[in-house]
C-alpha cells in the first residue's frame, strides 16, 4: 500500500511558467515532508522541507505548500527554468527519531525552452 | 568534496553469486542508510545505521546485510543474489540532528542475471 502517492508520471511545462508537483499521503503519523530532485545517473539531492506545523515554505524559486486536511501536498516553481528538467520526489516521515524516509515514485518534469 | 561515494558504479552478477557495495563519507555524518530503486516504485529503504555498531532493517531487508564499525563506511553485502536484486542501489548520509536531509552518493547499477 502506498503511503505517499504521486500521481502525476510526468509534467512539461513551458520556460518562464510555472510547475506544480503534486503528493499525496495516506499516514496521518507523517510530519515532516521533503522534495528531492534527480537528474539522469545523479543521486537525488535535497531541495526544500515542510514541517507539518506550516502550511508553506519558501526558498527561492521553490515553495512548497502543505495541506494537513487534505493530505496534499505540492511544489512551486517559479519561474521554471530548463535546468529545472529532473525527476522530483516527495518524501515523508513521521517525526524525530523515525529516521525512515517514505519516497513517492516520483514525477519527470520537462521545462521546455 | 567527496561527499558520498559508492562503489562500483555499475556491476553483473550471476544468481546465487555475492557481493559487497561500498558506501563511504567524509562528513562525519552519523546517520548512513541504502536505498533501492526500481522502475515506477520510487526509492525504498534497505537498511540504516545511526552510528557505528548500531544498525536496523528499513522496509525491504530480505536478502542484504550490512555492518557499521566505522562512522565512515556502511557496506550493503548481497549474500546470494537474485533477479528481484536488479536494481539501482543509492547509499546515503546525514547528522542525526537533521536525518531527513540526505546527501546521496551516485548510485550503483545492478545487474543479477
Amino acid at each position: 500500500d502506498q503511503q505517499v502517492k504521486q500521481n502525476s508520471p510526468s509534467l512539461s511545462v513551458q520556460e518562464g511558467r510555472i510547475s506544480i508537483l503534486n503528493c499525496d499521503y495516506t499516514n496521518s503519523m507523517f510530519d515532516y515532508f521533503l522534495w528531492y530532485k534527480k537528474y539522469p545517473a545523479e543521486g537525488p539531492t535535497f531541495l526544500i522541507s515542510i514541517s507539518s506545523i506550516k502550511d508553506k515554505n519558501e526558498d527561492g524559486r521553490f515553495t512548497v505548500f502543505l495541506n494537513k486536511s487534505a493530505k496534499h501536498l505540492s511544489l512551486h516553481i517559479v519561474p521554471s527554468q530548463p535546468g529545472d528538467s529532473a525527476v522530483y520526489f516527495c518524501a515523508a516521515s513521521s517525526g524525530a527519531g523515525s529516521y525512515q524516509l517514505t519516497f513517492g515514485k516520483g514525477t519527470k518534469l520537462s521545462v521546455i525552452p | 568534496n567527496a561527499g558520498v561515494t559508492q562503489t562500483p558504479k555499475f556491476q553483473v552478477l550471476k544468481t546465487g553469486q555475492s557481493m559487497t557495495l561500498q558506501c563511504a563519507q567524509d562528513m562525519n555524518h552519523e546517520y548512513m542508510s541504502w536505498y533501492r530503486q526500481d522502475p515506477g516504485m520510487g526509492l525504498r529503504l534497505i537498511h540504516y545505521s545511526v552510528g557505528a555498531g548500531i544498525t536496523d532493517q528499513g522496509e525491504v531487508p530480505n536478502g542484504y546485510n550490512v555492518s557499521r564499525s566505522t562512522t565512515e563506511d556502511f557496506p550493503l553485502r548481497l549474500l546470494s543474489a537474485a533477479p528481484s536484486q536488479t536494481s539501482v542501489y543509492f547509499c546515503a548520509s546525514s547528522p542525526l540532528g537533521n536525518a531527513e536531509k540526505l546527501f546521496f552518493g551516485s548510485g550503483t547499477q545492478l545487474s543479477v542475471l
